[in-house]
């Protein structure tokens, strides 16, 4: 069964840094395209990067260049590192398993409860 | 980036009705649209690929459909458990983008 299990987020100050793990399991972390994808309070979703198979990453306007995925294969965990966090930032944060296989078709199939990030003074 | 719109942006039902959904993309994307449901509090839950196709486990009474930049979500029979907020959203381009939401509430 596939799972996806958030952590790390929390209270924050403005222009803080968090990271934020997704634990995966019941598949292969190293063959999927994981996603993160996040809801501020009361609002829409937004889709905010995807890290590749092959490693290769993108993001999302809005955070390019203060965020960075990342992913440890051997834990099976993806990472979301925030720097230069703004109130703006402030969601619940989802990882989301692709359902591609042999390529991205950013389509969420799986998604983790989320993990709530707060940036505030 | 590909603008959704959805409308309504919210909309009373009861148990039984029909209820129809719509999602406007600001450019043509074929069928690469999917939709999703959520729940307070939880995470959304995948229901429909490529603009028509149901997801394993979701109820017949889900159907979508659409292609260019017009598509719908119904939902026939509404249910006790289908109230909730919908979402589409375009998989033709990164980043993929979220319509901003419908939510189906109980008359």
């Amino acid at each position: 069964e596939v799972q996806l299990v958030e952590s790390g987020g929390g209270l924050i100050h403005p222009g803080g840094s968090l990271r934020l793990s997704c634990a995966a399991s019941g598949f292969t972390l190293s063959t999927s395209y994981m996603t993160w994808v996040r809801q501020a309070p009361g609002k829409g979703l937004e889709w905010l990067s995807v890290i590749y198979r092959d490693g290769s990453t993108y993001y999302a306007e809005s955070v390019q260049g203060r965020f960075t995925i990342s992913r440890d294969n051997f834990r099976n965990t993806v990472y979301l590192q925030m720097n230069s966090l703004g109130a703006e930032d402030t969601a619940v944060y989802y990882c989301a398993r692709d359902r591609g296989g042999e390529s991205y078709w950013g389509i969420f199939e799986y998604w983790g409860q989320g993990t709530l990030v707060t940036v505030s003074s | 980036d590909i603008q959704m719109t959805q409308f309504p942006s919210s909309l009373s039902a009861s148990v039984g009705d029909r209820v129809t959904i719509a999602c406007r993309a600001s450019q043509s994307i074929s069928t690469y649209l999917n939709w999703y449901q959520q729940k307070p509090g939880k995470a959304p839950k995948f229901l429909i690929s490529s603009a028509s196709t149901l997801q394993s486990g979701v109820p017949s009474r889900f159907s979508g459909s659409g292609s260019g930049t017009l598509f719908t979500l119904t939902i026939d029979t509404l249910q006790p458990e289908d109230f909730a907020t919908y979402y589409c959203q375009q998989n033709f381009r990164t980043p993929q983008t979220f319509g901003q939401g419908t939510q189906v509430e109980i008359k």
